[in-house]
């Protein structure tokens, strides 16, 4: 069945550092999604992709953050200048679009576990 | 804006028994979705079950059904003969639609199941 995939599945970074999470959505999906769980905490959104460009994003995302598809498998998370409290699990998503909709349901990635020292 | 509302932090079940995980929302949309997701401890989402504010049937998958009480705003999700595999956090979730069409969710701050042998 395909999933969506995630590297790396754990990055230690200092703060200052940039970091890039990648992403591999299931391949016949056109909405992307990213999201992040600080430890013990629910899972809050980020930003969803689609069409080439940002539809929409969170007050969380910042203009440290950026998101790109470089290529047409791959999408990437940057966080220019890492903070503390930019330590979280960042999870990527995909959703389908069929007969011109979008499909409900988002498949989630195993999700990258950021450490920001 | 979209809330969503988890009140049990903990649950415990034995196993083989069936339990009940509760969700709240409010929202203003007459369109929306309600989604359940697991996560386990090693930190995957895994989607669950999908209702739509539209459906007039309850969702069910497998041992997992969703009790949606529309005028109530409650989408409980139900666990029948609960296995000890079923031990995770469930996190309630609905989706925004933006302009795109893309679906953002917001997450509640989920329950942490215990299945008791």
């Amino acid at each position: 069945e395909p999933e969506v995939t995630q590297t790396p599945s754990h990055q230690v970074t200092q703060m200052g550092q940039e970091v890039i999470l990648r992403c591999v959505p299931i391949s016949n999906h056109l909405y992307f999604y990213w999201y992040r769980q600080i430890l013990g905490q629910k899972v809050e959104f980020l930003v969803s992709f689609y069409n080439n460009e940002i539809s929409e994003k969170s007050e969380i995302f910042d203009d440290q953050f950026s998101v790109e598809r470089p290529d047409g498998s791959n999408f990437t998370l940057k966080i220019r200048s890492t903070k503390l409290e930019d330590s979280a699990m960042y999870f990527c998503a995909s959703s389908e679009r069929l007969a011109g909709v979008e499909q409900e349901t988002q498949y989630f990635g195993p999700g990258t576990r950021l450490l920001v020292l | 804006a979209q809330k969503i509302t988890q009140t049990q932090p903990g649950m415990f079940v034995q196993e083989k028994e069936a339990v009940t995980l509760d969700c709240t929302y409010d929202t203003s949309d007459q369109s929306y979705g309600l989604f359940w997701y697991k996560q386990p401890s090693s930190g995957e989402m895994i989607f669950l079950i999908y209702q739509g504010s539209y459906d007039e049937q309850n969702a069910t998958e497998g041992r997992y059904s969703l009790n949606f009480q529309k005028a109530r705003k409650s989408a409980n999700l139900v666990i029948s003969a609960s296995q000890l595999g079923d031990s995770a956090m469930y996190f309630c979730a609905m989706r925004d639609h933006d302009q795109t069409g893309a679906n953002n969710l917001f997450f509640g701050t989920g329950t942490r199941l215990t299945v008791i042998p």
